[in-house]
């Protein structure tokens, strides 16, 4: 019974480049959260996903950062031309379809911008 | 007004001791609590969810004043291996929103 699996667990880009980061939610879990935590903050919302929905992302910057979650295969977070400031662990959290707010969280990527 | 807020702590206490974390959060029309346990550089996980008539689950408990607007958790007969931060979080329609967490640290 798996939980929910990021990768990968610890990527390192250059300015400029691209992350690309993965999430498979829980098995039945059919809603997805992205969060990014800087060191010595809380987790903040980014982006709230279906199956080949954005329900909410609010808390995506306007550039650069985007989201997918496709009908078939893993949501992935995708930041272009990332600037040393992304440097942050990026949390995906799964919940089961309507009727619950608990959330659970995958280990996290950590991306380091050098 | 922050939406939900924390002490940040750190709480040092002994082992065997009983410590309470609060948590207040600014939006009347919240409808789900949470606690969550977060290790040095490890994912949030889910602690107990938090119920209006309150919640215990063995040296834990969970308190909701939805007049006052905050939830607690207490911690009795602290353990070395409660050393963690304590997230509150809290929404109302998802996703949900996390307090910046209390540190506890537990001493032998």
């Amino acid at each position: 019974n798996a939980g929910v699996m990021q990768n990968p667990r610890h990527l390192v880009r250059r300015r400029g480049q691209e992350a690309r980061l993965r999430c498979s939610p829980m098995k039945g879990h059919s809603h997805v959260y992205w969060y990014r935590q800087l060191p010595e903050e809380g987790l903040k919302f980014m982006v709230y996903l279906q199956k080949e929905n954005i329900i909410d992302e609010s808390g995506m910057p306007k550039e650069r950062f985007s989201a997918e979650f496709p009908k078939e295969g893993p949501s992935i977070l995708r930041i272009q031309q990332v600037v040393r400031g992304d440097s942050a662990a990026y949390f995906c959290a799964s919940s089961p379809p309507q009727g619950s707010d608990t959330q659970y969280f995958g280990p996290g990527t950590r991306l380091t911008v050098l | 007004r922050k939406e939900v807020e924390q002490d940040p702590g750190p709480f040092n206490v002994p082992e065997g001791a009983t410590v309470a974390f609060n948590c207040t959060y600014s939006n009347s029309a919240s409808q789900s609590f949470f606690w969550y346990r977060q290790d040095c550089r490890k994912e949030p996980k889910l602690l107990m969810s938090v119920y209006s008539s309150g919640n215990e689950d063995g040296r834990f408990t969970a308190q909701l004043n939805r007049a006052s607007q905050y939830i607690s958790l207490l911690i009795r007969d602290s353990k070395l291996s409660d050393s963690a931060t304590y997230l509150c979080a809290v929404s109302w329609v998802p996703p949900l929103v996390f307090g910046k967490g209390t540190r506890l640290s537990v001493i032998a």
